[in-house]
This record gives structure tokens, C-alpha cells and sequence, in this order.
């Protein structure tokens, strides 16, 4: 079975200074793991996705995220962050049960950004 | 280009009630998810259509229905509303791909309904 836990469900940052947003993941599978953001009263955006390419992958905004597969690990990163990051992000895996392939989500951790 | 809409924005409901909800996919995508978000919580996988029948359903019960037609657009149905279903309801799409699994999925804006 697939799962991901999000280890924090709150950071807080100054604006300028590195975000680390830390997701630890369990799957039968090579997995494909994503980070989708949502901003206050938004739908969901994707920030970036792993599909077994190349293990540093990078999104949009600036954010990248690397996969480690001994540490079972695929943490966000960005390396100066702006007011606008300021959103609830969230870890995901794909379940690959019955082979659709529906999303498997972190509980979130809200990012927020002091001035 | 279009990207995936929903409608309402939002809804008010009574216990008992019916709702439906609806999704248009992102164009060239086939394939529609429904998800269910509640207060502070991550969004929780509902079912998913592809070819207009139920392809795999989460852990909710029969109350919730869902329809896809024949252009991809999806209906979500909720029956005998319970104050627990209040919740954003989120629709998802995406193109199956020829191994049979689903690529990327985009997410609308959703649907904020509330059962009083």
C-alpha cells in the first residue's frame, strides 16, 4: 500500500530564507510522487512530480524537490522564499491499485511567510 | 485553453437533501476524479470515470454516485446529505494513458458545500 506523511503540518519562515518542507513516503512500488500547493479558497496547483527520471526534479516558482530512495524521502525545497509562497502544500503519491492510478494525499503543511 | 471548472462555487444544503455537482476536464484529457476535502484536512479520493463507467472508488459509501458523459464532463451525486459531507469537493482530470494508468491530474477550483 501507498501513503505519505508530511512531518510538519506548520512551518514559518522570513521572507528571503531557504523553505524545507519535509515529506517521508511508503509504497510497493517505484513510486510517483508529486507536490501540489493550494492557496486560501483555491483549488489545487502542481508544484512538480518524480516519475523515476532523474531524482532532483524541479517545478515551478523555484521549488524543486530530490527523491531519496534510502531515506524514503522526497522533501520540498525552495531556496529563498516570497510572500506569495505563503500556502498550504501538500505531499502525494499515486496509488496504483486497480492500475488507474487515483492520488494518495499528506495530511498538508501550512508554509508561512513572515515579511 | 481551459482548464478544469466546476459548478457552483458554493452550495447550501439541509440534511437529507440531494446535491449534485459538476466537472468539465481539461480539454484533451479523458479521465475525471473526484475528490473530497474537509476543514484542514488533504483531499480524499471519492472514485474515478473513464469511459462513462466507475473505474475505482475510494472508501465512501453508496450515497455518493457519480455519472461521466459522453464529451468527459462528470456529475458527483450525493444523497441524504449528512452534516459530515460538508466539505470542498474537488474534480480532477486527467489522460489515461496506453498502459492504463492515468497521467497528471489537474485539479479545478472546486465546490465548497455545507450541510446545515
Amino acid at each position: 500500500a501507498q501513503s505519505v506523511t508530511q512531518l510538519d503540518s506548520h512551518v514559518s519562515v522570513s521572507e528571503g530564507t531557504p523553505v524545507l518542507l519535509r515529506c517521508n513516503y511508503s509504497s510497493s512500488y517505484s513510486p510517483s510522487l508529486f507536490w501540489y500547493v493550494q492557496h486560501p479558497n483555491k483549488g489545487l496547483q502542481l508544484l512538480l512530480k518524480y516519475t523515476s527520471a532523474a531524482t532532483l526534479v524541479k517545478g515551478i516558482n523555484g521549488f524543486e524537490a530530490e527523491f531519496k530512495k534510502s531515506e524514503t524521502s522526497f522533501h520540498l525545497t525552495k531556496p529563498s522564499a516570497h510572500m506569495s509562497d505563503a500556502a498550504e502544500y501538500f505531499c502525494v503519491v499515486r496509488n496504483y491499485g486497480g492500475s488507474q492510478g487515483n492520488l494518495i494525499f499528506g495530511k498538508g503543511t501550512k508554509l508561512s511567510v513572515k515579511p | 485553453d481551459a482548464g478544469v471548472t466546476q459548478s457552483p462555487t458554493h452550495l447550501i444544503k439541509t440534511r437529507g437533501q440531494q446535491v449534485t455537482l459538476r466537472c468539465s476536464p481539461k480539454s484533451g484529457h479523458d479521465t475525471v476524479s473526484w475528490y473530497q476535502q474537509a476543514l484542514g484536512q488533504g483531499p480524499q479520493f471519492i472514485f474515478q470515470y473513464y469511459e462513462e463507467e466507475e473505474r475505482q472508488r475510494g472508501n465512501f459509501p453508496d450515497r455518493f454516485s457519480g455519472h461521466q458523459f459522453p464529451n468527459y464532463s462528470s456529475e458527483l451525486n450525493v444523497n441524504a446529505l449528512l452534516l459530515g459531507d460538508s466539505a470542498l469537493y474537488l474534480c480532477a482530470s486527467s489522460l489515461r494513458g496506453t498502459s492504463g494508468t492515468t497521467d497528471t491530474q489537474y485539479f479545478g477550483p472546486g465546490t465548497r458545500l455545507t450541510v446545515l
